[in-house]
Formats: C-alpha cells, structure tokens, sequence
C-alpha cells in the first residue's frame, strides 16, 4: 500500500518561531510537492522538488523554503513563523502530471 | 484570481438527489483530475481525463471532459451521504511538472 506520511498532524508554534514540516514516500517517486490548503481557496502550491536537492517555487513561496536530501523526504521550512502561514499544510508525491498524486494526511499548523 | 474555478464552492442536497460540479478555465488543459477530500486526510486521485469530450464513469459518478479542453464536470446520481466530501479538480498545462487545483466544491449529502 503506497504511502505519504508528514510528521506531525497538529503544531501549535509562536510567532517568529522556526518551524519543520516532514514528508517522507515510499513509492520510489520523482516529483515530491507542498501545499497549503484554505477554505475557499483550495490547494496551493509552494514548492516542489523533481529531484534530490532540486527545488521549483511554486505560487506562494515567499516565507518558506524546502530541502531534499534523500529523494524519499522533502522537507518544509518556516524561517520566521508567523500568524498568516496557520493553515493545512499538504505534503504529495507523483510521477509526471497525469499520473497520481499521492497525498499525506496533512498539518494543520496554528501560529500563535 | 483562480486559474481553475469551481462552482458551486458549497452543495448540501438529500440522499438520493442528482448533482453536478463544474471546473472551469479559460486555459487548455492536456489532463483533468478529479480528487475527493474527506475531513482529516488527504486528497485522494477519483479519475483522470486526457482527451477532449471524454466521459468517464466510476459507479455513481460521471466525469466530462470538455471538448476544448479547458471544463469538466463530475455528476453524480443518486448521491449518497458517503459522497460527503470536498471535490477537487486539477490540471496539467503543457510541460509544467505540477498541477493546478481548483478552490474545491464542499458536498454534504444529508441521510
């Protein structure tokens, strides 16, 4: 059974705090993805990673950066946590476009 | 302003009633992805559509793709409150490696 696990399923940090946000895959898969998920505005891309140690911003990276490593874990980086990046945060992992995208079960992320 | 609109954002409906959802853009696609999200989890792939006018179908559920390639549409008959999820459309334009989702159309289906 193929899988996507993230870290941690609920965060609770402080303003200014750094914060890491983990997703590891176990499906051998290139293409490794981060959202952030909002009402009313869906799933929106922050970065993505098509290789080890190579990254692509999204449509929303300003205040956030990423790392991969080992091609099974991509990792999500808040440099200075602050009171609008509270959201969902969804890790995914896929081959090309057409092909599946396999979702974690997400973090949901309260800056206090 | 959404590259994919999704319409309606919210749908509450009686089992057993007929629905549509629509994703909409004035871009070309090469493919069109329907994903169902249930609170708590993740979304998860319900179908993918490649070619223009095609029409896919998962047991209760309908999918078009529209013939110019930039709509679809998820039916489904006689909805069931298992239905009861967030559906998400998303697309593949050209050489681009990701996909772009749509804002989501939340369906609770009441027993």
């Amino acid at each position: 059974d193929v899988k996507v696990t993230q870290s941690s399923r609920y965060l609770v940090k402080r303003t200014g705090e750094k914060v890491f946000l983990e997703c590891v895959q176990d499906m051998d898969h290139e293409n490794m993805f981060w959202y952030r998920q909002d009402p009313g505005l869906g799933l929106r891309l922050i970065y993505f990673s098509y290789d080890v140690k190579m990254k692509e911003k999204g449509d929303i990276p300003e205040g956030y950066s990423v790392s991969r490593e080992k091609k099974e874990r991509f990792s999500l980086i808040l440099e200075s946590a602050s009171t609008n990046q509270t959201s969902m945060y969804l890790c995914a992992s896929g081959g090309t476009p057409q092909e599946t995208q396999y979702f974690g079960p997400g973090t949901r992320l309260l800056v206090l | 302003t959404q590259l994919l609109e999704q319409s309606p954002q919210f749908l509450s409906i009686q089992e057993g009633e007929n629905l549509t959802v629509y994703c909409n853009s004035s871009s070309v696609f090469s493919s069109l992805q329907w994903y169902r999200q249930e609170p708590g989890e993740g979304p998860v792939l319900l179908v993918t559509v490649v070619t223009g006018g095609e029409v896919k179908k998962l047991k209760r559920l309908t999918f078009q793709f529209g013939d110019a390639r930039k709509d679809s549409s998820l039916h489904i008959t006689a909805a069931q409150p298992g239905d009861t999820g967030l559906y998400l459309c998303a697309g593949a334009r050209g050489s681009a490696r990701q996909l772009t989702f749509g804002s989501g159309t939340q369906l609770t289906v009441l027993p």
